[in-house]
């Protein structure tokens, strides 16, 4: 089974500061993902990267970067918290390969104060 | 920009009884994924549906697309307690990046 694991659970940030997400996927993936979800607006794409050192904007990457060093784990940098920030963070892995849908993990509930 | 709009966004559903949920995207797709997220949970693929008129049937859930119409339906057949969650269509855009939907919150009462 897939496995995508989120370093932490629940948050609490203070405007301002900067926030590391961490996410790391056991399945030797090619593409990783970075998701907030809010409610009524479903999942929203802020980075993806399909290799090593690669990385792609997704719709929201305002405020947000991204590092991707070693190819199982993909992290979410958010440079200055701001509380607009606050929000459900979905890290997700796929293979890339036919049809293989995203495993996702279970989610980093971040709220910025 | 692909744009995906489900509908309705809450459903409350009598156990029993057949429902639908619609999804609507605005741009070319060549796939279509459901997943369901139950509450304080992750993502959960259910279906990924690949052409025009493609059915995937699991118990009581069944998918289908229509690429013409650009829509998605999940019909839920005789709903039981354990089909409450939250459901999501995802059309896959250009460069392999998949657009949600804003998902539809399925309660089902007995």
């Amino acid at each position: 089974d897939v496995k995508v694991t989120q370093s932490s659970r629940y948050l609490v940030k203070r405007t301002g500061e900067k926030v590391f997400l961490e996410c790391v996927q056991d399945m030797d993936h090619e593409n990783m993902f970075w998701y907030r979800q809010d409610p009524g607006l479903g999942l929203r794409l802020i980075y993806f990267s399909y290799d090593v050192k690669m990385k792609e904007k997704g719709d929201i990457p305002e405020g947000y970067s991204v590092s991707r060093e070693k190819k199982e784990r993909f992290s979410l940098i958010l440079e200055s918290a701001s509380t607009n920030q606050t929000s459900m963070y979905l890290c997700a892995s796929s293979s890339g390969i036919g049809v293989s849908p995203l495993h996702f993990g279970n989610g980093t509930r971040l709220t910025v104060t | 920009e692909l744009k995906v709009e489900q509908n309705p966004l809450f459903l409350s559903m009598q156990e029993g009884k057949n429902y639908t949920i619609y999804c609507n995207y605005s741009t070319t797709s060549d796939r279509l994924y459901w997943y369901r997220q139950d509450p304080g949970k992750s993502l959960e693929s259910l279906f990924v549906l690949l052409s025009n008129g493609a059915v995937k049937q699991e118990g009581r859930l069944m998918a289908s697309l229509d690429t013409k119409a650009r829509l998605s339906t999940l019909h839920i057949t005789a709903a039981v307690h354990d089909l409450s969650a939250t459901y999501f269509c995802a059309p896959r855009a250009a460069g392999n990046k998949l657009t949600f939907g804003g998902g539809t919150r399925v309660l089902v009462k007995p």
